[in-house]
Formats: structure tokens, C-alpha cells, sequence
């Protein structure tokens, strides 16, 4: 089946810098890519997604880029403010129905003052 | 609209006790699911449904059971806890049609097994 491996677990940036999050995924017939971010005692929340047709998109300071070829997608946070801490996660979705997902391990994001 | 909504917040249960964590939704969802998240991990799927009436295992589904009698409802059903079982459960919704739709989660039930 889908196996997704995320880098790295841990991430300490600067406030203003740039974060990368990076996820492989071994079923090169998953075609939706998703990035959740999860805020302490709450469930996950959807940031951004990507399509197995696309190779890059952006919305405001937050961008995904996919290769699929070598099977892996990004997530890049550029400025990054202290409302980014969080825990982040990637998933992929399988091709069979259901639309169900596999995640990877998550990413705890911490944003440096 | 609330979204989805679980209740209860936090449990704790002794080894050997039953229980059911409950899961609703006001987004006329047809797909539901269940997943677990223990520390430091991603999210493993427990049970999914299509719709009301048919269920099917994820991942992880030994120790639980569940049923989906309407669409708005998905209750997961602990039947022996065992401290395997103590972790952060999610309930999830989304729209079969339309590709690629994304899925809205809940605030998780937090469960400790002793």
C-alpha cells in the first residue's frame, strides 16, 4: 500500500525566515497531495493541496511543489510569523475510492522570536 | 455550520471497560472516518464509511467497531479497552463528489487507558 515518509520531525526556524517540509510517497498512482497544520488540542486543518497535474502552487506565504517523477512534494512558508508553530502533516491520497488518505509522521514547526 | 463535531472531549477508562466516542456532522458528508494519533505519529485510519449502512476497516481497525445508521453520524465503539488504546481520535468528513475534495476534521477525543 501508500507509504508516506515526511523530514524532518522537528523544525526551529527564525521568525522571518523560510520553512521546507518535505514528504515521499511510494504509489506513483496517488494523484492528491494535501498539508494539514495542527494546533495544540485541536484536529487538523487544511492549509494547502496539490494535484497529481500540477507542479506548484501558492497561496499568500505558503506554497507546495510536487515532483512526481522522483515522488516527493514540499511545503515551502516563506516570512515566517509565530502564528506558524504548529505541527504540520502531508498526505496522499490513494487512487481507489474512498478517498482515503495516508499521512505522514508530522513536522512540529516552531517559530523563533 | 459547526462542522464536525466530537464529544467527549476527554476520557479515561479503566483496562477492560467499554465505551463510544462519538462523531457528527451538519455538512451532508457522505464519507466519514476514524483515525488515531499517538504521540510523535501521523494519523492511522481506524474505520471509514461511504455512507449510511456500509463501513469498511482502515488500517488499524482491531479493538474497535463501528456503524453509520444516517449520514450525519459515525460513532466508534471501544468494546475492552486495553492501554493500546489510549491516544487522540479523530473523526472526519468529506464529499464523495467532486475530485479531490478535501477533508474537515474534528477536535479530537483525547482517551487514556489504565
Amino acid at each position: 500500500g501508500e507509504n508516506v515518509e515526511q523530514h524532518p520531525s522537528t523544525l526551529s526556524v527564525q521568525e522571518g525566515d523560510s520553512a521546507v517540509i518535505k514528504c515521499t510517497y511510494s504509489d506513483s498512482a496517488s494523484n492528491y497531495f494535501p498539508w494539514y497544520k495542527q494546533e495544540l488540542g485541536k484536529g487538523p486543518q487544511l492549509i494547502i493541496d496539490i494535484r497529481s497535474n500540477v507542479g506548484e502552487k501558492k497561496d499568500q506565504r505558503i506554497a507546495v511543489t510536487l515532483n512526481k517523477t522522483a515522488k516527493h512534494f514540499s511545503l515551502h512558508i516563506t516570512e515566517t510569523q509565530p502564528e506558524d508553530s504548529a505541527v504540520y502533516f502531508c498526505a496522499a491520497r490513494l487512487i481507489q475510492g474512498a478517498q482515503k488518505l495516508v499521512f505522514g509522521q508530522g513536522t512540529r514547526l516552531t517559530i523563533n522570536p | 455550520n459547526a462542522g464536525v463535531t466530537q464529544t467527549p472531549k476527554f476520557r479515561i477508562l479503566k483496562i477492560g471497560q467499554s465505551m463510544t466516542l462519538q462523531c457528527t456532522q451538519d455538512m451532508n458528508h457522505n464519507y466519514m472516518y476514524w483515525y488515531r494519533q499517538d504521540p510523535g505519529m501521523g494519523l492511522k485510519l481506524i474505520y471509514y464509511s461511504v455512507g449510511a449502512g456500509i463501513t469498511d476497516k482502515g488500517e488499524v481497525p482491531n479493538g474497535y467497531n463501528v456503524s453509520r445508521s444516517t449520514t450525519e453520524d459515525f460513532p466508534l465503539r471501544l468494546e475492552l479497552a486495553a492501554p493500546s488504546q489510549t491516544s487522540v481520535y479523530f473523526c472526519a468528513s468529506t464529499l464523495s463528489e467532486g475530485f479531490q475534495q478535501p477533508q474537515h476534521f474534528g477536535d479530537g477525543t483525547r482517551l487514556s487507558i489504565l
